[in-house]
């Protein structure tokens, strides 16, 4: 299956700074799926991003918040924009893979 | 956004129990997954199933894909201590393919 490596594995970080999260792939794929898992909470997809288009965003979740990048067909980027207390959260990155699902370990963000 | 009924919330059992939880939903679903998180990880794919009433094993678990393609259930047997972790059902509706959803998770501890 698929490896994926997400950087960093956490930080805490200071209200109204920003955050950009790395996600690479060992094969290349078409969709990269971002989530977020508020503490104690199940995962929550936040988009899906595209190699050479914009990403989807699902209800709730907007592209000036959560700016997504999806530069090549292993690599993308998402960005915790402004941040407040109440993004603290795990941030994973996800890909399709034989059927299933494969998840990156995570991102585990302190915004203070 | 949506998300799947999973039960039960947690679950505190001696080890060599046997475990069981399910997953249900009002919609339709296409292929349902099973996750185990541990702590500072992410979800890991345990069972993949998609066919409806699909029974399918991985060890001691063994998950079954729901004859009215609506719910589906894990079962642990004989568990031991690093089954602990939470579990978490996903699935891909039939009304979208590409969105996975997640369950809101069963946490288990297994006392020796």
């Amino acid at each position: 299956s698929a490896v994926i490596s997400q950087k960093p594995s956490r930080d805490i970080c200071q209200r109204g700074t920003s955050l950009t999260i790395q996600c690479q792939v060992d094969s290349q794929v078409t969709m990269m799926f971002w989530y977020r898992q508020q503490p104690g909470q199940s995962l929550t997809l936040i988009a899906t991003a595209n190699q050479g288009s914009e990403a989807t965003y699902e209800s709730g979740f907007v592209i000036d918040k959560f700016p997504i990048s999806r530069p090549n067909l292993t690599f993308s980027t998402l960005t915790v924009s402004n941040m407040s207390p109440e993004d603290s959260s795990i941030y994973l990155c996800s890909v399709e893979d034989y059927g299933g699902y494969t998840f990156g370990s995570g991102t585990r963000l302190t915004v203070v | 956004g949506q998300q799947l009924n999973q039960s039960p919330q947690s679950m505190f059992i001696q080890e060599g129990e046997d475990v069981s939880m399910n997953c249900t939903s009002s919609s339709i679903f296409n292929t349902w997954l099973w996750y185990k998180q541990d702590p500072g990880e992410g979800p890991v794919l345990l069972i993949a199933l998609y066919k409806a009433g699909e029974l399918t094993s991985n060890g001691r678990l063994t998950a079954q894909f729901g004859i009215t393609r609506k719910d589906s259930f894990l079962n642990i047997s004989a568990s031991i201590p690093s089954d602990v972790g939470i579990y978490f059902c996903a699935g891909l509706p039939s009304y979208n393919t590409d969105k996975l959803i997640f369950g809101t998770g069963t946490r288990l501890q297994v006392f020796p």
